[in-house]
């Protein structure tokens, strides 16, 4: 099956601080998509990204579908306390084929 | 707000018992996942529906595991024969084409 390399497990930063994060497949991907997770819910739709070498934004979030189409990058600025919690990359391969990685905590330090 | 709906939220069960979980999608959405999600992992996909129609199971789901999805709208897993090793959180996604798929807040099941 489709294996997701997530990186980094977790991540403290202070407040302020931009955070990056990425997700690496030997699989390609025709859609990557990024979650929120807080403890004892569901995720949260953040980011979806469709072409090679797409670069998307939602508010602070940037993120980028990579060009071999193997990984995908989250990038979140001016990072602020309600942004701690659990980042998820989920690769989608032929068009219903959903699959997860395994996080990036992340912790901020007011 | 129509989002995904899960219930229950959470379920007690003993070992041995068969449970059985509901999940409503967004009324327009015609696929339908199930994820299961242990403490410290990603959700591990079980299966999913394009309507009515079973189109994928993973190898985790066991003989134990059935879902449907009559008539394409809500969608039942059921497990027979709990194990401890059954507890985790069930969550349920539904997408259109776009795959942009929207989560409910699962069901959390502890068998003890």
């Amino acid at each position: 099956g489709q294996q997701l390399n997530q990186s980094p497990q977790s991540m403290f930063i202070q407040e302020g601080e931009d955070v990056s994060m990425n997700c690496t497949s030997s699989s390609i991907f025709n859609t990557w998509l990024w979650y929120k997770q807080d403890p004892g819910e569901g995720p949260v739709l953040l980011i979806a990204l469709y072409k090679a070498g797409e670069l998307t934004s939602n508010g602070r979030l940037t993120a980028q579908f990579g060009i071999t189409r193997k990984d995908s990058f989250l990038n979140i600025s001016a990072s602020i306390p309600s942004d701690v919690g659990i980042y998820f990359c989920a690769g989608v391969y032929n068009n219903n084929d959903m699959r997860f990685g395994a996080g990036t905590r992340l912790t901020v330090k007011p | 707000d129509t989002g995904v709906s899960q219930n229950p939220r959470h379920k007690i069960t003993k070992r041995g018992q068969n449970v059985t979980f509901r999940c409503d999608p967004i009324s327009e959405h015609n696929r339908l996942y199930w994820y299961r999600q242990t403490l410290g992992q990603g959700p591990e996909f079980l299966t999913y529906f394009q309507n009515e129609a079973q189109l994928e199971k993973s190898r985790l789901l066991s003989d134990r595991f059935s879902a449907e999805r009559p008539k394409g709208s809500f969608s039942t897993l059921e497990i027979q024969r709990t194990e401890q090793g059954d507890s985790a959180m069930y969550l349920c996604a539904s997408s259109t084409w776009d795959s942009r798929a929207f989560f409910g807040q699962g069901t959390r099941l502890t068998v003890v």
